[in-house]
């Protein structure tokens, strides 16, 4: 059964850039079955998908449109880990930010998160 | 963007109660639609994935139904650790993700 553990500040200064990290244990990153997403909730948001990064042959990553502009998700083999990337950060980025597996399709569900990290912009 | 509505917003019943929660979502997702529970300070928990099939290890007191754009989670039988929020989601759309906003199941 895989877990992830997620890392990183729980303040961040407006304009500076939120870098998370979710270390995956009993899966690899690689895995042709599973895919590696980014998710955040606030009170004014609510729960909100953010992107995904899997691998099938090759790396593939996608990124919801209201963000996309200023979010990175990469994988790292060597770590066995993902990273989620925001720039230029406001009050509005404020939540708590989860990662969160799936197997790469419409089917299926979030089945395995990260314990979530909540994160504070402000100066 | 697909959007999902839940009622209601918030249900109010004993234990021992049978839960009926509603998602409708503003386009047909077909069957890709999950139910997820969240406590406080907890990420969500997976129940129903598929619109209907109980992800492992949720009791049979929970049940999904629904296809299109019409969908119901049934709690038959309220236990107190079932007094939460629970959230829909749909799948549909591969690209834009999205959850709808929440039905709390109180303690009446």
């Amino acid at each position: 059964q895989a877990q992830l553990q997620q890392s990183g500040p729980g303040l961040v200064t407006p304009s500076q850039t939120l870098t998370l990290t979710c270390a995956i244990s009993g899966e690899s990153v690689s895995s042709t079955s599973g895919a590696w997403n980014w998710i955040r909730q606030s009170p004014s948001r609510g729960l909100e998908w953010l992107g995904r990064t899997y691998y099938r042959s090759k790396w593939y990553t996608d990124y919801a449109v209201s963000v996309q502009s200023r979010i990175t998700i990469n994988p790292d083999t060597s770590k066995n880990q993902v990273s989620l990337q925001v720039n230029s950060v406001t009050p509005e980025d404020s939540a708590a930010y989860y990662c969160a597996r799936d197997r790469g399709s419409r089917e299926g569900a979030f089945d395995i998160w990260g314990q979530g990290t909540v994160v504070t912009v402000s100066s | 963007e697909i959007v999902l509505t839940q009622s209601p917003a918030t249900l109010s019943l004993s234990p021992g109660e049978r839960a009926i929660l509603s998602c409708r979502a503003s386009q047909s997702v077909s069957s890709n639609l999950a139910w997820y529970q969240q406590k406080p300070g907890q990420a969500p928990r997976l129940l129903i994935y598929d619109a209907s099939n109980r992800a492992t290890g949720i009791p049979a007191r929970f049940s999904g139904s629904g296809s299109g754009t019409d969908f119901t989670l049934t709690i038959s039988t309220l236990e107190p650790e079932d007094f939460a929020v629970y959230y829909c989601h749909q799948r549909s759309d591969w690209f834009l993700f999205t959850f709808g906003p929440g039905t709390k199941v109180d303690i009446k």
